[in-house]
């Protein structure tokens, strides 16, 4: 299995607070990708990143910032916790050659925001 | 409207059978298609990625991509209990984004 490692794998935090979740790869993959899931919603695109120190929005990116400052790291900070952030996240990464450009994922990180 | 749309079942398909899994995507200009499995706890796992107008089998699944319609499907003959999973459908376009379908939850039956 890909070295993918999302800490912590759960949190509880209340309102208000601001959050970081970490994602760390041994595969020197490219690509880094935070995705939430929610039932009804599938998998849903916050933020990603192509390269050490660049990102873009995804989908859902309100409320959410992340950095990347090297090649292993890529971190999702939740600025100001809301009840709404309450979900699944999943990280995952892709290399840039692999043929079949499949995603790792790492195990999840369940945060309940009270 | 999201960019990905799958029915999201749940479909009940017979032992045995073939179950057949849909997708249509709104970005005419995306390149990559792939389908996932998510065991319910568990994370995605690729079964199959198709980049090209036609079909793309491996073992019991085949992929089927009509760039034209803007459709992905997925066949799983002899379907087993062991496949009861959510599906989802993804789509790469030019810009790297990975966007996914809301999935669609396979039941089938002993």
């Amino acid at each position: 299995d890909a070295g993918i490692t999302q800490s912590p794998r759960h949190k509880v935090t209340e309102t208000g607070t601001p959050v970081t979740l970490r994602c760390h790869q041994t595969e020197n993959h490219r690509y880094m990708y935070w995705y939430r899931q929610d039932p009804g919603h599938g998998l849903r695109l916050i933020h990603y990143s192509y390269g050490v120190k660049d990102t873009d929005k995804g989908e859902v990116s309100d409320g959410y910032s992340v950095s990347r400052s090297k090649t292993e790291d890529f971190l999702l900070t939740l600025e100001s916790a809301t009840s709404s952030q309450t979900s699944v996240y999943f990280c995952a990464t892709r290399g840039d050659r692999d043929v079949h450009e499949k995603l790792f994922f790492g195990s999840g990180t369940q945060l309940s925001v009270l | 409207q999201k960019e990905v749309e799958q029915n999201s079942g749940p479909l009940s398909v017979p032992e045995g059978a073939i179950a057949s899994l849909n997708c249509t995507y709104s970005d005419r200009v995306s390149q990559s298609f792939f389908w996932y499995r998510q065991y319910s706890g568990k994370s995605p796992e690729l079964i199959m990625s198709i980049y090209s107008n036609g079909d793309k089998e491996d073992g019991r699944f085949t992929a089927q991509l009509n760039k034209a319609s803007q459709y992905v499907s997925l066949l799983i003959r002899d379907s087993q209990p062991s496949d009861s999973a959510t599906y989802l459908c993804a789509v790469r376009g030019r810009d790297d984004k990975i966007i996914f379908g809301k999935g669609t939850r396979l039941h089938i039956l002993p």
